[in-house]
């Protein structure tokens, strides 16, 4: 069965520290993975990773996908209290047409003032 | 745009109770998912809609749960009789299929549900 598995499941770090989110995935037809915030209410999108090697990123906040050992990490850096929340990790399989995500149970992510 | 809406936003029903929630996706967007929120089971896709019909609806849990979505710009998740293990948030959320690509989906606000 296809799945998704993020870790850690919980974190929690001081402000200003570095963190390190990791995604791992065992889907077939894999076509990329999505990287969803989701604070108290709905997911809200980050990033869509599609080829290995190539870093997105959006200010403090960057992804990378390894499509050879099938993972992602998303990484965070001089992390501020408005970081805390779940970071959900989704993988859409081929082909596009079903438009299926798969999620992982996500990683809450807890920023100590 | 207004993004995605759903309704209500939070429902508090007693078992055995029909329970129907409501979504307006994102105007222009051919895609439309449900999704079941808990904390053990993090988030669980449903059934998804293409341009209004109904693709795969491998996840929902069983005959009590139905969905429609009669037009482009409206969908109902429907549970009947609920469960008090119903209790969860459902998520809707709406995407646009370009061509062969991939794209993000966007999430409505969610109606938490408990069933007493």
């Amino acid at each position: 069965e296809d799945k998704v598995v993020q870790s850690p499941l919980s974190l929690v770090v001081h402000e200003g520290d570095t963190v390190t989110l990791n995604c791992s995935y065992e889907v077939t037809n894999f076509r990329s993975l999505l990287w969803y915030k989701q604070e108290k209410k709905a997911p809200t999108f980050l990033f869509m990773l599609t080829s290995s090697g190539i870093e997105k990123k959006s200010g403090r906040l960057s992804s990378i996908l390894d499509k050879k050992e099938l993972f992602s990490i998303l990484n965070i850096t001089a992390t501020q209290t408005g970081d805390s929340a779940i970071y959900l990790c989704a993988v859409h399989e081929r082909p596009t047409s079903t438009k299926k995500l798969t999620f992982g149970t996500g990683t809450r992510l807890t920023i100590i003032p | 745009d207004a993004g995605v809406i759903q309704s209500p936003r939070h429902e508090v029903t007693e078992m055995g109770q029909e329970v129907t929630l409501r979504c307006k996706p994102i105007s222009g967007h051919n895609s439309l998912f449900w999704y079941r929120q808990t904390m053990m089971r993090g988030l669980e896709l449903l059934i998804y809609f293409n341009n209004n019909v109904p693709i795969d609806d491998s996840g929902m849990p069983e005959d009590r749960f139905s969905a429609k979505m009669p037009n482009a710009s409206f969908s109902t998740l429907k549970i009947q009789p609920s469960e008090p293990r119903d209790s969860a948030v459902y998520f809707c959320a709406s995407s646009w299929r370009a061509n062969t690509e991939a794209s993000e989906q966007f999430f409505g606000p969610g109606t938490r549900l408990t069933v007493l």
